[in-house]
């Protein structure tokens, strides 16, 4: 069963630092590409951050490049996103995902498929 | 950036009956657009991509069509569970993925 349980948010004063960490598990992380989606309260979906596979590739939204870093460690299935300079409009549920496979196809695409469980962040004095 | 716009922002129904969601993309993105159901509560799931294809384990009540900017997501019969907020997703043209700001689904 694949499964990916994120960490590491908590309240943060504006202009703080937080790290997020996304454990993954059921499936071989080290073959897929991975991503940060976040969700404001009362809002909708927002694409953070994508890292491939290797990690190699990188990619940010415009709002928080040069603030946000996204990493990973295939060795210790987990993916990370390091928060810097952090401002108000940050404040969100965090969630990790992966992209999609179909087992039955083999049709990969960067879709999201899986998702963690949120990691709740909170930029407030 | 594409821009998705969704159409209705709610849409009231009763269980059984059928829903019909829009998504209307700002360019082209061919077949590349995927729809999540989100429940209060919980992370999104994915239900369809490629317009067209439901996603591992999606019961066959969930449909997508379209291509090109139009897109509907249509939910044949509303079970209980299917009371949520749905959203559509973009890969044609990336970064950035962009999603729509959502279709609540609610209890008549």
């Amino acid at each position: 069963e694949v499964q990916l349980v994120e960490s590491g948010g908590g309240l943060v004063q504006p202009g703080g630092s937080l790290r997020l960490s996304c454990a993954a598990s059921g499936f071989t992380f080290r073959s897929f590409d991975m991503t940060w989606v976040r969700q404001a309260p009362g809002k909708g979906l927002e694409w953070v951050s994508y890292i491939s596979s290797s990690g190699i590739i990188i990619h940010y939204t415009d709002s928080v490049k040069g603030r946000f870093t996204i990493s990973r460690d295939n060795a210790k299935n987990s993916l990370y996103l390091q928060m810097n300079s952090l401002r108000a409009e940050d404040t969100a549920v965090y969630y990790c995902a992966r992209e999609m496979f179909d087992e039955n196809t083999w049709y990969r695409a960067e879709y999201f498929q899986f998702w963690g469980q949120g990691a709740p962040v909170t930029v407030s004095p | 950036e594409v821009v998705l716009t969704q159409s209705p922002a709610t849409l009231s129904l009763s269980p059984g009956e059928r829903a019909t969601l829009s998504c209307r993309a700002s360019q082209n993105v061919d077949s590349y657009l995927a729809w999540y159901q989100q429940r209060p509560g919980q992370s999104p799931r994915l239900l369809i991509y490629d317009a067209s294809n439901r996603a591992p384990g999606i019961p066959a009540r969930f449909s997508g069509s379209g291509s090109g900017t139009d897109f509907t997501l249509t939910i044949s019969s509303l079970e209980p569970e299917d009371f949520a907020v749905y959203y559509c997703q973009q890969r044609s043209d990336w970064p950035p993925f962009t999603f729509g700001p959502g279709t609540k689904v609610d209890i008549k």
